[in-house]
Parts: C-alpha cells; structure tokens; sequence
C-alpha cells in the first residue's frame, strides 16, 4: 500500500505570494492532518479534515486555510505569505475511527519564504 | 490547555546500550492517548509506541518500552539494545479522547544519537 504523499517536497516563495501543498492520504484513510514544524516552534498542529470537513483547527491565523476532496485527498493554502512561514509542512493521514488511530506522515513539503 | 515538555534536547548512547528520554505533560483531562514518534534524518516521521491513558500496563514494541505514570504526568521512552538506526528526533506527544484525534501535541523532541 502507497505511503502518504505530498508535493511538492521543495519550495521557494517570496514574502506576499500564496503558496498551494498537496497531500494524499493512505487508501482508505479519511482522515488528513496539517503540522508545522518550525526549529523554534517544533511541531504545531494546523487543521484537520475528515469526510471534506473541517473538524479541528489549531490557533493559526486565517492566512492557513486547507480543504478536503472527495478522495480524502487535502491541500493547505497559505497566501500573503510571511517570512515566518518558512518551515517543513506535514501531513497525516489516519483511519479516524472513535479511538486514537496511528497517524501517518508524509515525508513534507519544505516551503522556504524569500 | 494540553502541554508537553521533554527537558532533554540531546541524548547520547552507545550501540548495543540502553537508553532512556523523558517526557512529562499536563492535562486535566482523565482519558488521553500519550505516543512516542520518531524522525529519522530522512524526515519521515514514524509511531514508535502508543499508550492509551485507561490501561495500567506500560506498553512494549519489541526494543521500545514506555514508563506511564499516569498520577505524575510522566510518559518516558526506554530504548534497549539500541542500533545505529535508532539515531533520530524523537518526540512525546498527546492527544485528548474526547476531541478530534487529529490534533497531536507534540513536545519539543530529543536528539537522540547512536554511537558505534
């Protein structure tokens, strides 16, 4: 079974430009998760969806919006980038059944901001 | 809110020895999920172990072993007969039950370093 994917793995934007993250799930999985992961912030959670739904969103601000396709697949979107936005973004994808289910992570898109 | 504090940024061990890395966090909720993930230099982050909050017996996946103490907060990583390829970041993270599972909090990770 494929692995969860994102693309691209590399970009390069420049400050006030938007920027566009794909990720595909596992077959099967319904659930995708966003994470930044920053050296001095670590790992902070972004959203999650599940059924093309919004259901959980972690204190960003409204410049990070994502969305959910009909095949589970996601994309994240940043516009008016800022330099800060520099960082490695992951994504999971997870059965998302009532118990915990393992997440897996994609292997990111590292997006750097000129 | 939910936090979760590893106080070891680096960690060293030599092939074949045992090591442990720590983890304490803090809640007021009673049901939780407590997980160790490890990132390998290549990036790709990978479920080590899984704890869930209502079951006293510490979990084990064959090398990797946790300690929960549930009244202490505390959730630490024993690794035995550790290899070259255990050589990776390493965080705690938490997850509420009664919320999303999607939101992992995650500590800020430990360097761990294989020596041969």
């Amino acid at each position: 079974k494929a692995g969860v994917t994102q693309t691209p793995r590399y970009l390069i934007k420049t400050r006030g430009q938007q920027v566009t993250l794909s990720c595909s799930p596992i077959s099967g999985h319904r659930s995708v998760s966003w994470y930044q992961q920053t050296p001095g912030q670590g790992l902070q959670f972004l959203f999650e969806y599940f059924s093309e739904t919004q259901r959980n969103k972690g204190n960003f601000p409204g410049r990070f919006s994502g969305r959910q396709f009909s095949n589970s697949r996601s994309e994240m979107n940043v516009s008016t980038l800022e330099l800060g936005d520099s960082a490695l973004y992951l994504c999971a994808s997870s059965l998302a059944v009532r118990t915990a289910a393992e997440q897996y992570f994609g292997p990111g898109t590292r997006l750097t901001v000129t | 809110a939910q936090t979760v504090t590893q106080s070891q940024p680096e960690m060293s061990v030599q092939e074949a020895e045992t090591v442990t890395l720590s983890c304490t966090y803090d809640t007021s909720e009673s049901n939780y999920y407590l997980f160790w993930y490890k990132q390998p230099p290549s990036r790709q982050m990978i479920l080590v172990i899984r704890q869930e909050a209502y079951k006293q017996q510490n979990a084990t996946e064959n090398r990797f072993s946790v300690n929960f103490q549930k009244a202490a907060k505390s959730f630490s990583l024993k690794i035995s007969d550790s290899q070259l390829g255990d050589t990776a970041m390493y965080f705690c993270a938490f997850m509420g039950y009664g919320g999303s599972q999607g939101n992992l909090i995650f500590g800020k990770g430990t360097k761990l370093s294989v020596k041969p």
